[in-house]
């Protein structure tokens, strides 16, 4: 089922200022973490993923940090730049025997401000 | 090269209609996915296939249909289309990975909007 609520949060930030974009998720078996962004008209793209196994993981200007005892993973991205407006996926996926399934957080809308 | 590709990115019917939409990847993965996006931007699995089998399938109604002819498409068919069916359909392929040799990121298609009048 899904983890969290049915509306889209916005985030409005400054250009140049950081921004931390939270996500909730429920399934405690869920072992690996991925954030997506979705620019309009387009289909999500992979930003930065996380193990279980880990508590932070960096990319380039992007930082992901899972927090498993409460079941939470936040984005922070660095300097946000007007092309980092977007709306931001966290996905939880659990390994099956069958496979592999991602459950999908609502999505958080970043609008970056001149 | 377009990595998934899908077709077509808009459609635009009317209620009752019977349409289809078709999804390709190049990856060389082993799974291949539908979700349905709806207008509040939110992402819901509908159907999962592995190498041709069907292995999720999500509350959907029988009007949906995936169909899988070999691991590279996977398409979807809608009969009896209702209002409620407006939504962008995305397709998504990742490759299937052990625990211990890590996990296989989804790979999205373009979307396709469908707009049932």
């Amino acid at each position: 089922g899904e983890s969290v609520g049915l509306h889209l949060p916005t985030l409005s930030v400054q250009e140049g200022d950081n921004s931390i974009i939270n996500c909730a998720y429920s399934n405690s078996a869920s072992d690996y973490f991925i954030w997506y962004k979705q620019e309009s008209g387009k289909g999500p793209q992979f930003i930065i993923d996380i193990r279980s196994n880990m508590d932070k993981r960096q990319g380039q200007r992007v930082t992901v940090l899972l927090n498993k005892t409460v079941k939470h993973l936040s984005l922070q991205i660095a300097a946000t730049q007007p092309g980092d407006s977007a709306v931001y996926f966290c996905a939880e996926m659990e390994a099956l025997w069958y496979g592999q399934n991602f459950v999908f957080g609502p999505g958080t809308r970043l609008s970056v401000l001149p | 090269d377009t990595a998934v590709s899908q077709t077509p990115k808009y459609l635009v019917t009317q209620m009752g209609n019977d349409k289809s939409i078709k999804c390709e990847q190049n990856l060389g993965h082993d799974t291949m996915y539908w979700y349905k996006q709806d207008s509040k931007k939110f992402l819901k699995i509908m159907f999962s296939y592995n190498n041709k089998e069907l292995i999720i399938n999500e509350t959907v109604p029988n009007r949906f249909s995936p169909k899988s002819p070999d691991k590279a498409h996977l398409n979807l068919h809608i009969n009896s289309l209702e209002l409620g069916d407006s939504a962008v359909y995305f397709c998504a392929s990742s490759q299937t990975r052990g625990r211990l040799v890590g996990t296989g990121e989804l790979f999205f298609g373009e979307g396709s909007r469908l707009t049932v009048l």
